[in-house]
């Protein structure tokens, strides 16, 4: 399975930006990046993906290292309800059409 | 709310019995996907049917088996249970067999006692 590194936690400040790192050195060219987050109690919910260039959606950014080696979701104001377990995962170009969450990283909101 | 839906909400069973979990899609999704969630494994993929058919499987164990029927809803069949199958079950749906966004339901939690 493809592999991604993620600190185990984080803590934010209310209506501060937050930037989640994940680093993932054995990717290759045609390796996906997505980012799945996970709220108390719920199933998993898609956040954001990208390949190569930086994505933006309504929800987050995606800031992707020049060399593809690591990639950053960024969080624009934290939220009391963006607190959650964010999850890196990289969809393996030839691989099948399942989501290999690896630990992720608990994101705790401060008020 | 994803549109998936899975019932039932919370199953309590005694070892060595059989238990189904059903999963329905969103409307319009074609692939269901299954995932369980336990404190030391995680969460793992299982198995992922694409229109009926088994598309790719992962860490399921044999004395688990699933099915897509052809008004796409799932069943995820857990026989023989242990102990160490105690945990919350997802399913997930996409639009098609390919890179879509998985839209996850809000889980089975099964305790087997």
């Amino acid at each position: 399975d493809a592999k991604t590194t993620q600190p185990n936690s984080m803590e934010s400040n209310e209506e501060e930006p937050v930037h989640l790192p994940c680093n993932h050195s054995t990717i290759s060219g045609t390796d996906y990046i997505h980012w799945y987050r996970q709220l108390p109690s719920q199933g998993p919910e898609y956040v954001i993906h990208g390949l190569t260039s930086n994505v933006n959606n309504r929800m987050a950014s995606l800031a992707i290292a020049e060399d593809r080696k690591s990639s950053t979701l960024i969080l624009h104001r934290a939220t009391l309800r963006d607190a959650a377990v964010y999850y890196c995962i990289l969809r393996v170009g030839t691989g099948a059409n399942n989501l290999f969450f690896g630990t992720g990283t608990r994101l705790t909101v401060i008020p | 709310d994803s549109g998936v839906t899975q019932t039932p909400k919370h199953l309590i069973t005694a070892t060595g019995q059989r238990v189904t979990l059903r999963c329905s899609p969103r409307s319009g999704d074609l692939s269901v996907y299954w995932y369980q969630q336990s404190l030391d494994q995680g969460l793992q993929f299982l198995i992922h049917y694409y229109n009926g058919e088994e598309r790719a499987k992962g860490n399921i164990l044999e004395r688990f088996s699933a099915q897509q029927f052809p008004d796409l809803h799932s069943e995820l069949n857990l026989s023989s249970l242990e102990l160490g199958d105690s945990a919350l079950y997802f399913c997930a749906s996409s639009r098609a067999g390919g890179w879509e966004t998985q839209y996850f339901g809000p889980g089975t939690r099964l305790l087997v006692l």
